[in-house]
């Protein structure tokens, strides 16, 4: 699997735009970016997910560079509800029915 | 909105004794996948499960492991013997289509299973 890096922590005030950047300098062609992310004591959670375009959802955006080797997951206005450990994940075709989860990067939202 | 479920939420049980962890995935998808976080570690794959057989599995999914979907809505994981290292939060999750296809992937809130 690709490997993707993520800082370990991030702090952001309550209700200002976050970004958590990603690096995959090795990703192929055909991966896909997705992010989860793991509210404390609670099973992950798909946020985004996009192959070349920056995407949009009601949760999130997804910055993704033109050369593909690094993305950036925007949250717009973050709520104490967003504090949790953010997943960057390369996904690609084949057989891979696996999502393979790093270390992610630990949002602190203060109020 | 529909959600993935798993019982118990806690499990306490002797080293070497059998559990089965429940889950009921989301009621029309058709790929399923169990995955497992020891305390303080990375969320890690175990197996996944499509059309009655196993996908893919993990070196952990040992034959210490099973999966089963024994009527139409639960999919089961099955410890034969378990050790205290077996002890973390096992995650049941469900999509309704391909993974190849890239579709998203829904959670259940996990089990903890701790053995001693």
């Amino acid at each position: 699997d690709a490997k993707t890096t993520q800082p370990n922590s991030m702090e952001s005030n309550e209700e200002e735009p976050v970004h958590l950047p990603c690096n995959h300098s090795t990703i192929s062609g055909t991966d896909y970016i997705h992010w989860y992310r793991q509210l404390p004591s609670q099973g992950p959670e798909y946020v985004i997910h996009g192959l070349t375009s920056n995407v949009n959802n009601r949760m999130a955006s997804l910055a993704i560079a033109e050369d593909r080797k690094s993305s950036t997951l925007i949250l717009h206005r973050a709520t104490l509800r967003d504090a949790a450990v953010y997943y960057c994940i390369l996904r690609g075709g084949g057989s891979n029915y696996k999502l393979t989860f790093g270390k992610g990067t630990l949002l602190t939202v203060n109020p | 909105e529909p959600e993935v479920t798993q019982t118990p939420s806690h499990q306490v049980t002797q080293m070497g004794q059998e559990v089965i962890l429940r889950c009921v995935p989301i009621s029309n998808h058709l790929y399923f996948y169990w995955y497992r976080q020891i305390l303080g570690q990375k969320v890690e794959f175990l197996v996944s499960f499509y059309n009655n057989e196993i996908s893919e599995k993990s070196e952990i999914f040992d034959d210490q492991f099973s999966v089963e979907r024994p009527d139409g809505s639960n999919f089961t994981l099955k410890i034969r013997s378990t050790k205290l290292e077996d002890s973390a939060m096992y995650f049941c999750a469900s999509s309704l289509e391909n993974p190849r296809e890239n579709t998203e992937a829904f959670f259940g809130q996990g089990t903890r299973l701790t053995v001693v």
